[in-house]
């Protein structure tokens, strides 16, 4: 596609359930990012996929959070047992791998009640 | 270690310059990049420079990096109430590797 869609745009969930959030990145794309970004802060990063390799999962904050990806196409962040601290817009970035401009999604709007 | 620090508020005057200031860490920084945050929005790229550059200019924009000092600056030249938004550092450590982000500086221009 012609940016970097995710979906849902909104998500209210209760506290205890689990969400699935999707990135799909720009066609092409080798690496793709999941970020949060807490009200007010600036981005955190979570994890790291790059092609064929393992991905970096060094910023995932506890074994809650989890994330796939299929290839070189669409990832799924997943949050099992949702908390209040959970709640944050979660930015998804591709790229082409090289170092040039990374582009961002609108991010999902997760709010934990 | 990996961190971004930024300065958290910017406040200018319509038509004058702005100079927004990052400092880094991590040595190992290869490039280092400028995103523009508005109200509700996604990030947008402004600019980014590689590490054995000194400058960068961009139209009003102007990157430049002091690699001894590890510090970074975006100028923003006769300065619009349209830039008024959050302006985020970020630096990676090699080609297509996470970013590691500042915490912001927000912008805001008065007419």
């Amino acid at each position: 596609g012609a940016g970097v869609s995710q979906s849902p745009s909104n998500k209210v969930t209760e506290k205890g359930k689990d969400v699935e959030l999707r990135c799909d990145p720009i066609s092409g794309h080798t690496a793709l990012y999941w970020y949060r970004q807490r009200l007010g802060q600036g981005l955190e990063f979570l994890i790291y996929f790059q092609g064929n390799s393992a991905p970096d999962k060094s910023g995932l904050p506890s074994d809650r959070f989890s994330a796939e990806r299929t290839g070189e196409s669409v990832s799924t962040l997943t949050i099992q047992r949702t908390q209040q601290e959970d709640s944050a817009v979660y930015l998804c970035a591709s790229s082409e791998g090289t170092g040039g401009g990374y582009t961002f999604g609108s991010g999902t709007r997760l709010t934990v009640v | 270690g990996e961190d971004v620090e930024q300065s958290l508020f910017l406040s200018v005057r319509e038509g004058d310059s702005s100079v927004i200031n990052c400092t880094y860490t991590d040595s190992s920084s290869t490039y280092l990049y400028w995103y523009k945050q508005e109200p509700g929005a996604g990030l947008q790229l402004l600019t980014y420079i590689f590490s054995n550059m000194d400058m960068k200019q961009d139209q009003r924009l102007t990157v430049l990096l002091n690699k001894k000092d590890k510090h970074l600056s975006l100028r923003i030249a006769d300065t619009q109430t349209g830039d008024s938004a959050i302006y985020f550092c970020a630096e990676s450590r090699n080609q297509g590797g996470k970013l590691i982000f500042g915490q912001g500086t927000e912008l805001s221009v008065k007419p």
